[in-house]
């Protein structure tokens, strides 16, 4: 059964990076063909989509967030990272990691997220 | 961005009620729809996938349909567990976007 588990500082000043790491068990983050997710959903909100890393290492990004974030890999550790800059307090929000599973169709790929974490607030305040 | 909408955005109901959630996407995504379910503090649990696929272990009371640009979530006889905000997400395209949700509370 994977299971994944978001860590990091719950509380980042305006201005500064955020850093979160997700803890991947229950199976190498480096088989198979799985895209590795961040998502985010502020107190009350909806879900946003950050972006993600695939297991080659390949990365994809909301064009929203683009400019301020970076998704690694870190296959000896089996975890994946975010790191998002220059944060205000509009990216005050739960932050999950996901699985995303790819199943090819004829007209494509589509993806789901069948493994998410329990998410870890993240506060932005100075 | 692929924009999704979802009706209503809360809807009070009875256990053994049907259900019927319905999202919107513009333009089309095809096929390329999720549906997702999420308890407060919880993160969301996949329901379907490609519209119309039940996800491993999800109850069959659950179904969903469409394609293109309108799709369904059908809940057959609401359960107390169910009562919970669900979510579409369309896979078609990135970046990913999800629907605004939907609130599904007692009546």
């Amino acid at each position: 059964q994977v299971q994944l588990q978001e860590s990091g500082p719950g509380l980042v000043k305006p201005s500064q990076t955020l850093s979160l790491t997700c803890t991947v068990s229950g199976g190498s983050i480096s088989s198979g063909s799985y895209y590795w997710s961040w998502i985010r959903q502020p107190a009350g909100k909806g879900l946003e989509w950050i972006g993600r890393i695939y297991t080659s290492g390949s990365t994809t990004y909301n064009p929203s967030l683009k400019s301020r974030v970076t998704i690694s890999l870190d296959t000896s550790k089996n975890q994946f990272s975010l790191k998002l800059s220059s944060v205000t307090a509009a990216d005050t929000a739960v932050y999950y990691c996901a699985r995303a599973s790819p199943m090819s169709l004829r007209s494509g790929e589509l993806s789901y997220f069948d493994y998410w974490g329990q998410g870890t607030l993240v506060t932005v305040s100075s | 961005d692929i924009q999704m909408t979802q009706s209503p955005s809360s809807l009070s109901a009875s256990v053994g009620d049907r259900v019927t959630i319905t999202c919107r996407a513009s333009p089309s995504i095809r096929s390329y729809l999720n549906w997702y379910q999420q308890k407060p503090g919880k993160a969301p649990k996949l329901l379907i996938y490609g519209a119309s696929t039940l996800q491993s272990g999800v109850p069959s009371r659950f179904s969903g349909s469409g394609s293109g640009t309108d799709f369904t979530l059908t809940i057959s006889s609401l359960q107390p567990e169910d009562f919970a905000t669900y979510y579409c997400q369309q896979s078609y395209t990135t970046p990913f976007t999800f629907g605004p949700g939907t609130k599904v509370d007692f009546k």
